[in-house]
């Protein structure tokens, strides 16, 4: 069966500082992979998606990265953290690129970033 | 592109009454149709979903229904319980998971 791994769990972090997060997923192969941010109490925010290794696709313009060095892993990564980057950080994946019936979107356990 | 909205933003229901949350599409090509919950402080979790060929699907005390014709489908939950409490989301895309874009959330509370 599928698993995906979010780490860390948990993140405090000053403003002006850099950031790395990253996912991976298990037991799939070419999978789409999403990132989402959900500041409390609100719903979900599309960041980045991926339908292959080196490839991007970014959904709104921020001082946020995303990358896919490897077909399982993508890393979403900052320079320099806002306090408004705080938030509910969500990675998700769904079936490979063209796959009929495999579209449903499977979340990992997020990361909770707080910056100060 | 798809735009998917969510009525109500709010809901709260008395333990043992049904709840019922609508979510409208715009994007006629969207086929497939899943609703997620998520308790809080926890990841949105897949409940049920429905595709175009079929107009309604139940798993035990949850339903969904679909009219595409009028581009909307809604959740429906009955004997509802305290640990139905949570944050409930639906979402639209087509076959091929594409153009794949959720709505803004609703947050039941049950009431015992």
């Amino acid at each position: 069966s599928q698993t995906i791994h979010q780490w860390p769990a948990t993140l405090v972090q000053p403003v002006g500082s850099p950031l790395s997060l990253e996912c991976t997923v298990e037991g799939t192969s070419n999978p789409n992979l999403y990132w989402y941010r959900q500041a409390a109490g609100r719903g979900l925010q599309l960041l980045f998606y991926s339908v292959g290794i080196g490839q991007i696709s970014s959904e709104v313009p921020q001082n946020l990265s995303a990358s896919r060095p490897q077909d399982r892993q993508f890393i979403l990564s900052s320079k320099k953290l806002l306090l408004s980057d705080s938030g509910f950080y969500l990675c998700a994946w769904s079936g490979g690129q063209g796959a009929l019936g495999q579209e449903t979107q499977y979340f990992g356990p997020g990361t909770r970033l707080l910056v100060l | 592109g798809e735009n998917v909205e969510q009525h109500p933003s709010t809901l709260s229901v008395q333990e043992g009454d049904s709840a019922v949350i609508k979510c409208t599409y715009s994007d006629s090509a969207s086929n497939y149709f899943p609703w997620y919950k998520q308790e809080l402080g926890k990841r949105p979790q897949l409940i049920i979903d429905i595709r175009s060929n079929v107009g309604e699907k139940k798993d035990q005390r949850i339903a969904v229904t679909l009219n595409k014709t009028a581009k909307h489908f809604s959740l429906h939950i009955t004997e509802t319980q305290p640990e139905d409490s949570a944050v409930y989301f639906c979402a639209a895309s087509n076959n091929y998971g594409q153009n794949f874009v959720f709505g803004p959330g609703t947050r039941l509370s049950v009431l015992p």
